[in-house]
């Protein structure tokens, strides 16, 4: 199994800013995921991060709100920018290894507050 | 598209009664399911999986089985315990979708003593 590491664990931020989210994985995975959970609510997929070349976003996220980078196979980043309220949630990076095996594997979490 | 449905909450129970949280999904493939647990304050670990018909997972108590006939993988637990309080969420993935999940809404169990 993979052990993923999230950093900002939480953070506070005013509205109008940007925060990095950072994912660490301690090992080589082909798939990695960044996902969307507002509070009181379930997780939402924002978009899968591919290494070497842009994110594929899912239905309703875009690039310019939540730009994601992937250099290698044990790193993404997340970007929450210009935040607002409504960007408080928690955020969550998950890895998974692309093949027959479907499981995934999560991170703690970020979980962000837009004030 | 795919989806999964699950029981809506919060379940309330007493310590040591028995848990059934249902969770059915709709899948245009032959995906694996999961259960996945979050507790308070924390991030999403696996508790069980399955990834074909008939499959029991099972971890910590916890079981689930795969019912292709009626696209169901429900949640069950014998005897529950204060430290089960958490958010349950059922997923499921499509086998060439190499880890992309697609959740339940969640079900939020509180263990009484």
């Amino acid at each position: 199994s993979a052990v993923i590491s999230q950093k900002p664990s939480r953070d506070i931020c005013q509205r109008g800013t940007s925060l990095t989210i950072q994912c660490q994985v301690d090992s080589q995975v082909t798939m990695m995921f960044w996902y969307r959970q507002q509070p009181g609510q379930s997780l939402t997929l924002i978009a899968t991060a591919n290494q070497g070349s842009e994110a594929t976003y899912e239905s309703g996220f875009v690039i310019d709100k939540f730009p994601i980078s992937r250099p290698n196979l044990t790193f993404s980043t997340l970007t929450v920018s210009n935040m607002s309220p409504e960007d408080s949630s928690i955020y969550l990076c998950s890895a998974g290894d692309g093949g027959m095996n479907t499981e995934a594997f999560f991170g703690q979490g970020t979980r962000l507050t837009v004030v | 598209g795919d989806s999964v449905t699950q029981m809506e909450g919060p379940v309330t129970l007493s310590e040591e009664a028995f848990l059934t949280i249902n969770c059915t999904y709709t899948a245009t493939g032959y995906p694996s399911l999961f259960w996945y647990v979050q507790y308070p304050g924390e991030g999403l670990q696996l508790l069980l999986k399955a990834t074909k018909a008939d499959d029991k997972g099972s971890n910590k108590g916890f079981e689930a089985t795969y019912r292709k006939e009626t696209t169901s993988f429900h949640l069950e637990k014998g005897s529950v315990q204060v430290s089960d309080s958490a958010v349950y969420f059922c997923a499921l993935s499509e086998i060439n979708q190499g880890g992309k999940l697609i959740f339940g809404q969640g079900t939020e169990l509180s263990v009484k003593p």
